[in-house]
């Protein structure tokens, strides 16, 4: 399973471009690359996901190099309400048996 | 989300009894999965369940026990045997495809004293 690295926190403003960048250097093949959001005392929300290249949604966009090894949660204007804990997951379910492991997470403070 | 219930939020044990905690979900998902989570700390696979009736163990299930009777239930026994019961447990389920995102519930939050 690929292990992830995130920071452990960052800090940030309202208005203000976040980016989150987590590195998974032994990506495997068939893995993807899912971001999630976490608020306290709640379970973790869906954000963004991809494989290779760029993908952007409403709330987000995911950067991702061609060697797969890092990828990038960007947060455009972050609010208040972005202070959160947010995840990095490498994984595929058929690949592992549905084995999906999370790293520490990045706990993002917005500050007004 | 709305498709996944957990109940109840908050449960209260005393040391030695064994607790179940409730999991349901009316997405029609194959993949099912219990999480742990300590104050300040990411999450920790408990068990997961690809399909009924077959369960995997996750990297701390001992203390922990599961079944999977019906599609839409994954109920997790916490038993007197896991050292330190106390935290917070997510369900979650996933269609089961490669890249199917996780869906949560609520979470419970079992304090055993």
């Amino acid at each position: 399973l690929a292990k992830t690295t995130q920071p452990i926190s960052m800090d940030s403003y309202e208005g203000q471009e976040v980016n989150i960048t987590c590195s998974h250097n032994n990506i495997a093949t068939n893995d993807y690359i899912t971001w999630y959001q976490q608020f306290p005392s709640q379970g973790p929300r869906f954000i963004i996901q991809g494989y290779k290249t760029k993908v952007t949604n409403e709330v987000a966009s995911l950067f991702i190099p061609a060697d797969r090894k890092s990828s990038t949660l960007s947060l455009p204007r972050v609010s208040l309400s972005d202070t959160a804990v947010y995840y990095c997951l490498v994984g595929a379910h058929m690949e592992y048996g549905n084995k999906l492991v999370f790293g520490a997470g990045t706990i993002l403070r917005v500050k007004s | 989300d709305g498709g996944i219930t957990q109940s109840p939020k908050y449960l209260f044990r005393k040391e030695g009894q064994n607790v179940t905690l409730s999991c349901e979900q009316n997405l029609n998902h194959d993949a099912m999965y219990w999480y742990r989570q300590d104050p300040g700390q990411g999450l920790r696979l408990i068990y997961y369940s690809q399909i009924v009736n077959d369960f995997q163990k996750g990297d701390i299930a001992e203390g922990y026990s599961v079944s999977r009777e019906k599609k839409e239930s994954f109920p997790l026994t916490v038993t007197s045997a896991q050292k330190n019961p106390t935290a917070f447990y997510l369900c979650a389920t996933a269609l089961g495809t490669d890249n199917s995102p996780l869906h949560f519930g609520n979470g419970t939050r079992l304090t055993v004293t």
